[in-house]
């Protein structure tokens, strides 16, 4: 079975500082593994996704994220912080097996940036 | 606007009614998805429906009821809910289902009394 945790229900970073939050995953097999944001009110928005190749990805609104398999981590991750960044931050995993290619979603992150 | 629209935004219900929720998706996408999104809970999924055939279907009550009538647009037929439903019900689509890239509606937030 395949699983992903979000270790922090909330990330507080002061506006300009980096900002890092934070997702570990379990699977069998090779993960594609992905980022979205969800602003208040909103359905949730795809930002990034590791599928091969490079560790460090590059997504939507300047975020990036650094795919580890030793660690089986995928924090996702801005140099400078603004206040629109404010929002609740889900990483899903998805193993690519046919028949059986569910996305699985963590808890979530929400995320404040203080002005 | 993320090209998958959601009404109505907000609904109320008593346990005994029967309402309908709705999407549709102007991506021209084949797969389309029915979530579940409680507070401090994985989104969970519910069902999936591939070019109009439900493909995967997660134990859900049968007091929810899925329609695809087409590739554009899914119901969720809601009959004898409980308290405990009351949440925001997220509709998405993507391309296929072989793809983690899924497009959301807004949602509909659901309270039953």
């Amino acid at each position: 079975a395949q699983s992903v945790a979000q270790p922090e229900d909330q990330v507080n970073v002061a506006e300009g500082n980096p900002l890092t939050v934070k997702c570990t995953y379990s699977v069998s097999g090779n993960p594609y593994l992905f980022w979205y944001v969800q602003y208040p009110n909103r359905g949730l928005q795809f930002l990034l996704k590791y599928i091969t190749g490079d560790n460090l990805v590059k997504g939507s609104y300047g975020f990036e994220a650094e795919f580890n398999k030793s660690q089986t981590s995928f924090h996702l991750k801005k140099p400078s912080a603004l206040v629109s960044d404010s929002a609740l931050y889900f990483c899903a995993v998805r193993v690519p097996n046919f028949g059986n290619e569910k996305l699985t979603f963590g808890t979530g992150t929400r995320l404040t940036i203080i002005p | 606007e993320t090209g998958v629209t959601q009404t109505p935004r907000h609904l109320v219900m008593g346990m005994t009614n029967k309402k309908s929720l709705k999407c549709e998706q102007h991506l021209g996408h084949n797969a389309m998805y029915w979530y579940k999104q409680s507070a401090k809970k994985p989104l969970e999924l519910m069902f999936v429906y591939s070019l109009e055939e439900r493909v995967e279907n997660n134990s859900v009550p049968s007091r929810f009821s899925p329609e695809c009538p087409n590739s554009s647009h899914l119901f969720l037929h809601l009959h004898t809910l409980q308290p405990e439903d009351s949440a925001l019900y997220l509709c998405a689509s993507s391309q296929s289902t072989n793809t983690g890239e899924l497009f959301f509606g807004e949602g509909s937030r659901l309270t039953v009394l």
